[in-house]
């Protein structure tokens, strides 16, 4: 199975900051990295899928890049909405893991 | 609008049985691969078990595998999952989600999730 990695566990930023979430795989999944938004008492939000494509709907402030092993979430200016818990999850090959997810703080 | 609406959870002892539900709408089901997904309490997401568009195709977690069974009723737009031999660790929100595509692969929308508390 792959296993996914995230850095750091929990965050804490200000309003406006720049936030960086990584995600490692164990191996190679080549662009089959997803990211999720998980908001307190919400569904869990697709972002991003494919490492980089931006989910329609989703504010232009979330960003992804990566490919191979090591991913990068990134929120250009943080806002009291993204409060939240992100997960990354590969769709490389079955079982589907999830990181163990970031949660990030105002 | 995409409507994911699970149902069927509750509180059941240890050894015991289960049946989720999934309703959707707003898509056209028999396109999509549906996938559970649970949350336990305090901990992340965990991938429980995804199924093909066709249903011709489903996978397991080591988990859940000969305990759980994933299934899909295409005439009623509704995914489900039964459940069996149930232990305490199963205690958790169960979300279905529907994929962008066929394989199950990827997550696109989700419920609202159905709480399961295995517990004597």
């Amino acid at each position: 199975d792959i296993q996914m990695t995230q850095s750091p566990s929990s965050l804490s930023a200000s309003i406006g900051d720049r936030v960086t979430i990584t995600c490692r795989a164990s191996q190679s999944i080549s662009s089959s990295l997803n990211w999720y938004q998980h908001r307190p008492g919400k569904a869990p939000k697709l972002l991003i899928y494919t490492a980089s494509t931006l989910q329609s709907g989703v504010p232009s402030r979330f960003s992804g890049s990566g490919s191979g092993t090591d991913f990068t979430l990134t929120i250009s200016s943080l806002q009291p909405e993204d409060v939240a818990t992100y997960y990354c999850q590969q769709s490389y090959s079955a079982p589907w893991t999830f990181g163990q997810g970031t949660k990030v703080e105002v | 609008e995409v409507q994911l609406l699970e149902s069927g959870g509750g509180l059941v002892q240890p050894g015991g049985s289960l049946r989720l539900s999934c309703a959707a709408s707003g898509f056209i089901f028999t396109n999509c691969a549906m996938t559970w997904v649970r949350q336990a309490p305090g901990k992340g997401l965990e991938w429980v078990s995804g199924i093909t568009a066709s249903a011709t195709i489903t996978y397991y977690s080591d988990s859940v595998k000969g305990r759980f069974t994933i299934s899909r009723d295409n005439s009623k737009n509704t995914l489900y999952l039964q459940m069996n031999s149930l232990r305490d660790e199963d205690t958790a929100v169960y979300y279905c989600a529907k994929g962008r595509t066929w394989e199950p692969r990827d997550f696109h929308y989700w419920g609202q999730g159905t709480l399961v508390t295995v517990s004597s």
